[in-house]
């Protein structure tokens, strides 16, 4: 079955940086893009971007993009997403996500999540 | 990219319906018709409800459905249930390849 396996629990000082991995198993990893998701303690899910895992493009919300990239592996079956110059606001839990593979236009197949904690 | 409205919080008792409502622009619900909803259990990764605004996935209760009118979506829940205690949160596609959630309902059931 199609299944999504995140990278472990991170803790980065601010100024650092963090790369989370999404590794992708059950069906062909170029065919579907990667959504990449996080949502802060106590507050709403955000949207991130995405990246086409079959040709590298990438698209960023407003929010994300200069400091984020999304990256993919294809041998590996994995993506990845890298967070730099990390804030206090940026802890959060991270998520990867699938869009449309079983035939439902939503995010129907999602990571376990990756909680990232930016503390001095 | 302005997050979709929502009530911070709606509540019901066990057997009673409850709807939570989603207000977007002409630019997101009002233009696709992509608005899906999704349960968040605390802990938990977020699990899909509803997609393309009324159609349920495999496997979810028909105790659960969407609708839509202009530029506000809702999702009802009916014979409400201890176990739909949870976050819930609803989400539109908004054009050129953007997505934007909702601020999330808290669904107590007493």
């Amino acid at each position: 079955q199609v299944q999504l396996v995140q990278s472990g629990a991170e803790v980065e000082k601010p100024g650092a940086s963090v790369k989370v991995s999404c590794k992708a198993s059950g069906y062909t990893f170029t065919r579907y893009s990667m959504h990449w998701l996080r949502q802060a303690p106590g507050q709403r899910l955000e949207w991130m971007g995405w990246i086409n895992a079959g040709n590298g493009k990438t698209k960023f919300s407003q929010k994300s993009q200069g400091r984020v990239a999304f990256t993919t592996d294809t041998s590996a079956s994995t993506g990845y997403m890298e967070l730099s110059s990390l804030r206090s606001e940026d802890t959060a839990v991270y998520y990867c996500a699938l869009y449309d593979i079983s035939g439902y236009s939503a995010f129907d197949i999602w990571g376990q999540g990756t909680m990232v904690t930016v503390s001095s | 990219q302005s997050a979709l409205t929502q009530p911070a919080s709606v509540s019901g008792s066990p057997g009673q319906s409850i709807t939570i409502s989603c207000t977007g622009t002409s630019g997101d619900v009002g233009s696709y018709n992509l608005v899906s909803w999704y349960q968040q259990h605390p802990g938990k990764a977020p699990k899909l409800m509803i997609y393309e605004d009324t159609k349920r996935p495999s496997g979810v209760s028909n105790r659960f459905s969407g609708s839509k009118s202009g530029n506000t979506a809702s999702l009802t829940i009916s014979g409400l249930q201890v176990e739909d205690e949870a976050d819930y949160y609803c989400c539109s596609y908004a054009g050129s390849g953007i997505v934007v959630f909702g601020g999330g309902t808290n669904l107590a059931v007493l």
